[in-house]
């Protein structure tokens, strides 16, 4: 039974808007994050959290926001979808911080 | 801050041979070392970690060794089989004060075995 599951699996969106991911764990980790993977830039982190109702950034967070409202559910928001947005995107989770657990993906195509 | 550098990042050798990706990174105070295989389409799995304290890892059909002096992490698959074929990434846990968690990934590595 899969322990970090992501919706939707697939989208595809139009420029300038609004696209929500959202992912859930059943882990009962408390760190979650959120990652773009793109062809020949491997894995960046977007957003993480270590607690509910709190984010913090990470390497590439520009056009993005997260939330955080349980300690199962990460949500990553992109306000004005941009073409350089299409990626794939990853949700993971952790209890010590360090070793995380991924979901399947989501493949977002901006158009 | 960490940089990770994954070689190389194309790799096709025939069945039953061995095949050697490495890692080199940059902090001496990095502890904690993992490496992730990929399958075509799908998620990033967890093959192996390894601490600070351990130099080598084995796994079924593959070994993992960290060489700290020289900042290097490999991962050695034995006797490849095709089912091997699969993008693999290391990543590196910087030491960072407060644990945010973090890890630093390499670009990866594609691995095509052929029969």
């Amino acid at each position: 039974e899969a322990a970090v599951t992501q919706s939707p699996r697939s989208k595809v969106a139009v420029t300038g808007g609004k696209v929500t991911l959202s992912c859930h764990q059943t882990n009962n980790h408390d760190y979650m994050y959120w990652y773009r993977q793109d062809t020949g830039h491997g894995l960046r982190l977007i957003h993480y959290s270590y607690v509910a109702d709190s984010t913090e950034k990470g390497d590439i967070p520009d056009g993005y926001k997260a939330s955080r409202p349980s300690q199962e559910n990460f949500s990553l928001i992109l306000e004005l979808a941009s073409l350089s947005q299409t990626a794939v995107y990853f949700c993971a989770s952790s209890e010590t911080g360090y070793e995380q657990y991924f979901g399947p993906g989501t493949r977002l195509t901006v158009l | 801050g960490e940089q990770v550098e994954q070689r190389p990042p194309h790799l096709s050798v025939r069945e039953g041979d061995s095949a050697v990706i490495t890692c080199t990174y940059t902090d001496p105070n990095s502890y904690y070392f993992f490496w992730y295989k990929q399958e075509p389409g799908a998620s990033l799995q967890l093959l192996m970690k390894v601490f600070s304290s351990t130099e080598i890892n084995e796994g079924q059909g593959f070994t993992v060794l960290l060489n700290k002096k020289d900042k290097r992490l490999s991962l050695n698959l034995t006797a490849a089989h095709p089912g091997d074929s699969a993008a693999y990434f290391c990543a590196v846990s910087p030491f960072i004060t407060g644990n945010t968690g973090k890890l630093i990934f390499g670009l990866g590595t594609t691995l095509q075995v052929q029969p």
